[in-house]
């Protein structure tokens, strides 16, 4: 079982809240990703680190940011959250060119 | 930006038959990899390709990596219903220093007794 966790698991909110999805490992990769899938579809890389201090935006445009000031903590903030939040976000972690490792999820919903 | 598309995105088999999802990338990819997606739950992963032309087999699961290092496949011979799910394949770019990881659209596939 991989060593990596999302808190929550579900979160049900109202729009223009502030939010922050947690993600942590204790593997101590030095790369971590942020994912957004919904149902049944496609994983989108929506940000990215490969290292402390080190973070990338990702493949599809987010209104997300991302911080990495310690290599097992790569939180997700959403500063205003709207219903096209509404989605699973997936957190990864993995070591140079080797195999990611995932979180459970969090499911989003923004009512 | 890096683009991976997968072919098909939807797969209906009876089992027994086989099945092929085929990964192929924008860009030369470092190295491809492959996961598995049940439905609910998250990706897990099943193996890695490296080198050009590789082949790997994981008992009725075989893979491989295309010469150019931009397209890949997954064959699964003789499907069960445990085979159900999503299949993805994932892969890093040679510039960047493989930071990124790009996963593919993914193929779903179903099994039907």
């Amino acid at each position: 079982e991989a060593d990596i966790y999302q808190t929550p698991r579900y979160l049900v909110i109202g729009t223009g809240k502030k939010i922050t999805l947690e993600c942590s490992q204790t593997m101590g990769h030095d790369k971590m990703y942020w994912y957004q899938q919904d149902p049944g579809m496609e994983l989108h890389l929506i940000h990215y680190s490969y290292g402390v201090n080190s973070t990338e935006k990702g493949d599809l445009s987010s209104e997300s940011t991302v911080s990495r000031i310690r290599t097992e903590h790569f939180p997700l903030t959403l500063e205003s959250a709207r219903p096209s939040h509404t989605s699973q976000y997936l957190c990864a972690s993995s070591r140079v060119n080797t195999e990611a490792f995932f979180g459970q999820g969090t499911r989003l919903t923004v009512v | 930006g890096q683009q991976v598309m997968q072919i098909p995105q939807y797969q209906h088999v009876q089992e027994g038959e086989d099945f092929t999802t085929y990964c192929n990338s924008s860009t030369t990819l470092s190295n491809i990899q492959w996961y598995k997606q049940r439905p609910g739950g998250h990706p897990v992963f099943l193996i890695q390709l490296v080198k050009s032309g590789e082949v790997k087999k994981q008992k009725r699961l075989t893979f491989q990596f295309g010469e150019a290092k931009k397209n890949s496949s997954l064959h699964i011979t003789a499907t069960q219903t445990t085979d159900v799910g999503t299949y993805f394949c994932a892969g890093r770019g040679v510039t960047g220093g493989g930071n990124k990881l790009t996963f593919g659209t993914g193929t779903q596939l179903k099994v039907e007794l």
